[in-house]
């Protein structure tokens, strides 16, 4: 089993529509989680954290839910511009209690005019 | 302007050869990380370093060496051994490998071609 997985997609969705993606995570002691940003051929840049209260930003909102260990993103209102890849991405204490990123494979998004 | 630089954006090269792709990053970090990326996958981490003249593997280091010699780069040898060597390489870094929450910076990656 991976331990961080998404669906890969691809979720083709009309401007202006409303797209939630979730991501499951198998370790337990994950501590901190983030949503990736990756456009075609380009590196990843942060799109945002997750906490455990849930955030937003903008037209991003994510949640964490520890039980059941999974975190999701909700884009509301989606334009052109947010056709990209989403990496779900947590932390995990390798040796020595260093924190390792592992990262999932993606969920594609295409916003369609 | 702050940030990490890789070098070259693409790279070809034949067969049995090794090859050195370049990071470089002046935002002052601790740690960096390499990582390979294949089509339709996600990233896999070759090999991490947290602190100067140290580096440790990640999940796929066969094939790969690297050193830390200057807290400013990270270089990446594939090497003959790696038997499929064609992909995307990204190099990353963050301020240290400790705190909770710390963002991951990316170069704009390598795409190696093995022809």
């Amino acid at each position: 089993r991976k331990e961080v997985e998404q669906d890969p997609g691809p979720f083709n969705v009309p401007e202006g529509a409303t797209v939630a993606f979730n991501c499951t995570y198998s370790n337990s002691a994950s501590q901190s989680f983030f949503w990736y940003r990756q456009d075609c051929r380009k590196e990843p840049k942060l799109l945002m954290s997750v906490y455990s209260s849930g955030n937003e930003d903008g037209r991003f909102t994510a949640q964490l839910n520890r039980a059941s260990q999974y975190i999701s993103l909700l884009i509301r209102d989606s334009k052109l511009s947010d056709s990209a890849t989403y990496l779900c991405v947590v932390t995990v204490i390798s040796s020595g209690s260093a924190r390792q990123l592992t990262f999932g494979s993606g969920t594609q998004l295409t916003v369609l005019p | 302007d702050g940030g990490i630089t890789q070098s070259p954006k693409y790279l070809f090269r034949k067969e049995g050869q090794n090859v050195t792709l370049s990071c470089e990053q002046n935002l002052n970090h601790d740690a960096m990380y390499w990582y390979r990326q294949d089509p339709g996958q996600g990233l896999r981490l070759i090999y991490y370093s947290q602190i100067v003249n140290d580096f440790q593997k990640g999940d796929i280091a066969e094939g790969y060496s690297v050193s830390r010699e200057k807290k400013e780069s990270f270089p990446l040898t594939v090497t003959s051994a790696q038997k499929n060597p064609t992909a995307f390489y990204l190099c990353a870094s963050s301020i240290d490998l400790w705190r909770m929450n710390t963002e991951a910076f990316f170069g704009q990656g390598t795409r190696l071609t093995v022809v």
